[in-house]
């Protein structure tokens, strides 16, 4: 069990640009969730996903922003014209669907700063 | 909808001081309780949980009981160490529906203990 993988640790973009980040779930989880923090606040959740399907998009997931999971492994999110305001961690964790009550893994997350 | 508000911060103990951090939830179903940790420059991780009501969940001397009738979850330590020191996030986690796992975070609670 190797946890939850995100890359980049650290992406700073200019306003503008597209970025986009990933994250490798624990092998055997199916279901795999995206948050994203901004300073001095908790986790807000963005999506998530079971295998290949997304659930579910919060109001927060603007049309600028776009998560895929191609084959129920890893996941990518998107944002397009990233602006200063997207400037977040990313939070990327999974669970099983018979866990997901019980907690679930976060990766270390992706610092996004937008300039 | 659901929601969780923690009590402010920041707090600030001598080390083998008493710990309280305060959690209150609204919730629409059942939820599951939980509290996350974020330790400097890491991820979140699942420091304890509960699932129904007068459940206690426990971990590294941490504490909290979920109670129904006062929808809280409060944290508590008989003993704080320096390296306790973290954010703390209380949580839920809807069980009905679609929204099976997804989480509400409070905004975070920073505890610094000193030596």
């Amino acid at each position: 069990d190797t946890g939850v993988s995100q890359n980049p640790r650290h992406k700073i973009t200019k306003r503008g640009q597209n970025v986009t980040f990933r994250c490798d779930p624990i092998s055997e989880h199916n279901r795999l969730y995206w948050y994203r923090q901004t300073l001095g606040q908790g986790p807000e959740f963005l999506t998530y996903f079971q295998n290949e399907a997304q659930l579910e998009k919060s109001r927060l997931l603007s049309d600028r922003f776009s998560a895929e999971r191609p084959k129920g492994s890893f996941s990518t999110l998107e944002i397009q014209r990233t602006e200063q305001g997207d400037s977040a961690m990313y939070l990327c964790a999974s669970s099983s669907p018979d866990r997901a009550n019980y907690g679930y893994t976060f990766g270390s997350g992706t610092r996004l700063t937008v300039v | 909808g659901n929601s969780v508000t923690q009590m402010e911060g920041p707090v600030t103990l001598s080390e083998e001081a008493f710990l309280t951090i305060n959690c209150t939830y609204t919730a629409t179903g059942y939820p599951s309780l939980f509290w996350y940790v974020q330790y400097p420059g890491e991820g979140l991780q699942l420091l304890l949980k509960a699932t129904k009501a007068d459940d206690k969940g426990s971990n590294k001397g941490f504490e909290a009981t979920y109670r129904k009738e006062t929808t809280s979850f409060h944290l508590e330590k008989g003993s704080v160490q320096v390296s306790d020191s973290a954010v703390y996030f209380c949580a839920l986690s809807d069980r009905g529906g679609t929204s099976y796992g997804k989480l509400t975070f409070g905004q975070g609670t920073i505890l610094t203990v000193h030596p």
